[in-house]
């Protein structure tokens, strides 16, 4: 495609359930990242890929929250247990060079996740 | 610590008019800013960038001035249309550290026919 797609575009879970969020970045994008935006706020990095290699995942906020990229394209962002906090929106950007170089990241439509 | 702020919440100009949005951010070692378009429902749309090395940069009706002796950066947005309505972000970057974006909390711009 064009640009980079997310599914689902929303999804309710009930408190407890766990949730997968895909992204598909960019054809031939190195660098994957998931943010995560709160209402009326601005994204929040969450975790970095290059390629397949997960090279930053300091802004997961627990160990319920889980992303991988196995083979460097497709990215899935995993919530275990949800919890009510973790309603937001979930931004998927991808960038077509590496680390170290100024570019563009590019955003998806990102997944409204509401926990009930 | 790192943060990238902004002055206002929400912005209201009239069509036809320029609009300046205003951004601070805190971290001096940052050297790559962009500013970010996102419409209700729609995720973050690039805008414009500019490099630490410089302080002005011009795309099409917009221009982004940095000034970073203190540390402000803004978006001046050309006659401004109805189809600017949106939440502008500035986000900040250290391409050499991490490559996270740090956002601000945004600004939205409403335009009055």
């Amino acid at each position: 495609g064009a640009g980079v797609s997310q599914s689902p575009r929303y999804k309710v879970a009930k408190r407890g359930q766990d949730v997968a969020l895909r992204c598909d970045p960019i054809s031939g994008h190195v660098s994957l990242f998931w943010y995560q935006q709160a209402l009326g706020q601005g994204p929040e990095f969450l975790t970095y890929f290059q390629n397949e290699a997960q090279l930053d995942k300091s802004g997961l906020p627990s160990d319920r929250f889980f992303a991988e990229r196995p083979e460097g394209s497709v990215s899935t962002l995993k919530i275990q247990r949800t919890q009510q906090e973790d309603s937001a929106v979930y931004l998927c950007a991808s960038s077509f060079r590496a680390s170290g170089i100024y570019n563009e990241q590019f955003f998806g439509p990102g997944t409204r996740l509401t926990v009930l | 610590g790192e943060s990238v702020g902004l002055h206002l919440p929400t912005l209201s100009v009239q069509e036809g008019d320029n609009s300046i949005i205003n951004c601070a951010y805190s971290n001096s070692a940052s050297d790559y800013f962009i500013w970010y378009k996102q419409e209700s429902g729609k995720g973050p749309q690039f805008i414009i960038d500019i490099r630490s090395n410089m302080d002005k940069r011009q795309g099409q009706r917009v221009t982004v001035l940095l000034n970073k002796t203190v540390k402000h950066l803004s978006l001046q947005i050309a006659a401004t249309q109805p189809g600017d309505s949106a939440v502008y972000f500035c986000a900040e970057n250290n391409p050499q550290g991490a490559q996270k974006l740090v956002f601000g909390q945004g600004t939205r711009l409403t335009i009055n026919p």
